[in-house]
């Protein structure tokens, strides 16, 4: 069986600071994985997707970055922390070719003060 | 432009009641429809799925959705409520199919609170 990983579960940061928030996929070669955000109350939407190692492209500009050094896992980063960062971040991944449901993990939620 | 419409925000239900949520969805071609589940704090679970066929579709907990291409509908229904259905459901569409990358198009989703 599949299982997706998150990390950290929550973070607190200041504005200015750097962030790295990852995801780990297990039982699963050649993903597609995916990045989400989520506003406090809000719908989700579409960061990031990639559908293979060292592949990213953005499907919104939010003044993040995102990269796939590995198979199985997926980073999502910024030097530089907004306040309009915060919410909840959700890594997704799907079968890739003939599967179209994606699957998420618990998410990281992220405080910027 | 593709897009998802839940037209209610809020549902209140009591236990043992039925339910459905809706969702409406614009899209020029065959639509890949989903529901999703977001307890308290936690990530999305995927409910069920609709691809083609039988209009139909059955998904975990016994929630089942019914597709309409006359009225672009997908609304999730379910027999008999219990309070712990109590959460957020959030319909989404496909228009993508192949190696570019699934994007996945989310409505703003619909709280449910089920009353003990």
């Amino acid at each position: 069986a599949q299982t997706i990983h998150q990390w950290p579960v929550a973070e607190i940061k200041a504005v200015g600071s750097p962030l790295s928030l990852g995801c780990t996929i297990k039982g699963k070669s050649s993903p597609n994985l995916y990045w989400y955000w989520q506003a406090t109350g809000g719908t989700l939407q579409q960061l990031f997707y990639s559908i293979t190692v060292g592949q990213v492209e953005s499907v919104v500009q939010l003044n993040l970055s995102a990269s796939r050094p590995k198979d199985d896992q997926f980073i999502l980063s910024t030097e530089k922390l907004l306040l309009s960062h915060s919410g909840f971040y959700l890594c997704a991944w799907s079968p890739g070719l003939g599967g179209l449901e994606q699957y998420f993990g618990p998410g990281t939620r992220l405080t910027v003060l | 432009a593709q897009s998802v419409t839940q037209p209610d925000a809020r549902v209140t239900v009591s236990e043992g009641a039925s339910l459905q949520l809706r969702c409406k969805y614009s899209y020029s071609a065959t639509p890949y429809l989903f529901w999703y589940v977001q307890y308290p704090r936690q990530g999305l679970q995927l409910l069920l799925k609709y691809y083609s066929g039988d209009p139909v579709v059955q998904g975990v907990n016994s929630f089942e959705a019914e597709f309409s291409k006359s009225n672009s509908s997908f609304h999730l229904q379910k027999a008999s409520v219990h309070w712990s259905d109590s959460a957020v459901y959030f319909c989404a569409l496909s228009p993508n199919y192949g190696s570019s990358g699934n994007k996945l198009i989310f409505g703003i989703g619909t709280l449910l609170s089920v009353k003990p």
